[in-house]
């Protein structure tokens, strides 16, 4: 396992088009994040799953935003309708956190992908 | 809400120089506090972390010291390379809770 996969790496789409990009996160790790980085920020919390559970979802998530993980293996993230606004790099992130763990893990981020909205 | 300050850049030394980038928090109750950075084209990795209050985290000659009666976690390295010039990241993820709140970053240049 080489670490946290994102596809597709760079994306370039149609303002009111629909964008889907996965993320395969390392095989034993039970949490997986998504963010949301622009140019010249840090990293801003999307959403995060537990297995199969998507346990919060950020206010930036939009409605055209949803994001799946089913069998709690890879996540997709969907946009829809895209907006030059949403332009940004997308970061998926993974982590192991045992059942009772009382101190946090750290994550392990994908190299994200870039979506540009023309 | 939680959050995380740190300096602005871009920071630019010139190499064997001393760094330092400056770290702020605010947090309810007792956090875990972590240094990512990001390389050109990169992901980001994840340089050193503390989990508890005097704790020192520690990799490739850098170092951070959790200080809760500051809430301050600064960034040192005695003698930069031009190979550390990158973009990094404090974070922090609040205890029991595993959501990271990340700075808005500082780059760093370094010069032969």
């Amino acid at each position: 396992d080489t670490g946290v996969s994102q596809n597709p790496r760079h994306k370039i789409t149609k303002r009111g088009q629909n964008v889907t990009f996965r993320c395969d996160p390392i095989s034993e790790h039970n949490r997986l994040y998504w963010y949301r980085q622009t140019l010249g920020q840090g990293p801003e919390f999307l959403t995060y799953f537990q297995n199969e559970a998507q346990l919060e979802k950020s206010r930036l998530l939009s409605d055209r935003f949803s994001a799946e993980r089913p069998k709690g293996s890879f996540s997709t993230l969907e946009i829809q309708r895209t907006e030059q606004g949403d332009s940004a790099m997308y970061l998926c992130a993974s982590s192991l956190v045992s059942p009772g763990q009382a101190t946090n893990t750290e994550a392990f981020f994908g190299q994200g992908t870039r979506l540009t909205v023309v | 809400g939680d959050s995380v300050t740190q300096m602005e850049g871009p920071v630019t030394l010139s190499e064997e120089a001393f760094l330092t980038i400056n770290c702020t928090y605010t947090a309810t109750g007792y956090p875990s506090l972590f240094w990512y950075v990001q390389y050109p084209g990169e992901g980001l990795q994840l340089l050193l972390k503390a989990t508890k209050a005097d704790d020192k985290g520690s990799n490739k000659g850098f170092e951070a010291t959790y200080r809760k009666e500051t809430t301050s976690f600064h960034l040192e390295k005695g003698s930069v390379q031009v190979s550390d010039s990158a973009v990094y990241f404090c974070a922090l993820s609040p205890y029991n809770f595993n959501k990271f709140y990340f700075g808005s970053g500082t780059k760093l240049n370094v010069k032969p």
